[in-house]
């Protein structure tokens, strides 16, 4: 079974500049999730849709972040301007619903890593 | 909201030893799920155990345990056996009850793995 897959794998760019990192779920899995881990701290969600729609965007910064998710499918995070604290890991994750079966396994990618300079 | 600690930073245990990590939660929820996360340099989290807390046992998979102390608020996993592939990023999580609600992650203990 393929996993999660996440590109690119390094990015690094210049304060206020743009930049965008995808995402590829396992086939199947309805539920997405975007976390950001910055170092020395443990993940944080920025945003999680359920097939096309979201369902907490509550830790997004959205005068800088966007996310959107085609099709039920891939996904992609933008940040723009990108700031010297948005430096850290960002890691996409997917399950398989997030209905009944609540507590079910995340599957996480490699993630990206992002230097802001 | 709900909070996860973990008070260790760094830990190491000796080869075929047996280390425990700590963890702490609180939440006013009476139902939940709580998680072990690791995380290796490759950065990609990998499940290693899960606990739903209405179950009063311990769960275990294979050379991992957790010791789930409900009214203490306490979660620590054991690792017997330590192998050198254990060495990692261990993130512990809680996840609430309630529908749509995210995985809540502590600060994480980077364990090593001594030869």
């Amino acid at each position: 079974e393929a996993g999660v897959a996440q590109s690119p794998r390094y990015k690094i760019i210049e304060k206020r500049q743009s930049v965008a990192f995808w995402c590829n779920p396992i086939s199947g899995h309805a539920t997405l999730y975007w976390y950001q881990q910055i170092l020395g701290q443990g993940p944080k969600l920025l945003i999680q849709f359920q097939n096309n729609g979201v369902v907490d965007d509550s830790q997004l910064p959205k005068d800088r972040f966007s996310a959107e998710r085609l099709k039920g499918v891939d996904s992609t995070l933008k940040i723009q301007p990108a700031k010297l604290e948005d430096s850290a890991v960002y890691l996409c994750a997917s399950s398989l619903d997030r209905g009944p079966s609540r507590g079910e396994k995340l599957f996480f990618g490699s993630g990206t890593q992002l230097s802001v300079l | 909201a709900q909070t996860v600690t973990q008070s260790q930073p760094e830990m190491s245990v000796q080869e075929a030893e047996t280390v425990t990590l700590s963890c702490t939660y609180d939440t006013s929820e009476n139902n939940y799920y709580l998680f072990w996360y690791k995380q290796p340099p490759s950065r990609q989290m990998i499940l290693v155990i899960r606990q739903e807390a209405y179950k009063q046992q311990n769960a275990t998979e294979n050379r991992f345990s957790v010791n789930f102390q409900k009214a203490a608020k306490s979660f620590s996993l054991k690792i017997s056996d330590s192998q050198l592939g254990d060495t990692a990023m261990y993130f512990c999580a809680f996840m609430s009850y309630a529908g749509n609600t995210p995985l809540v992650f502590g600060k994480g203990t980077r364990l090593s793995v001594i030869a």
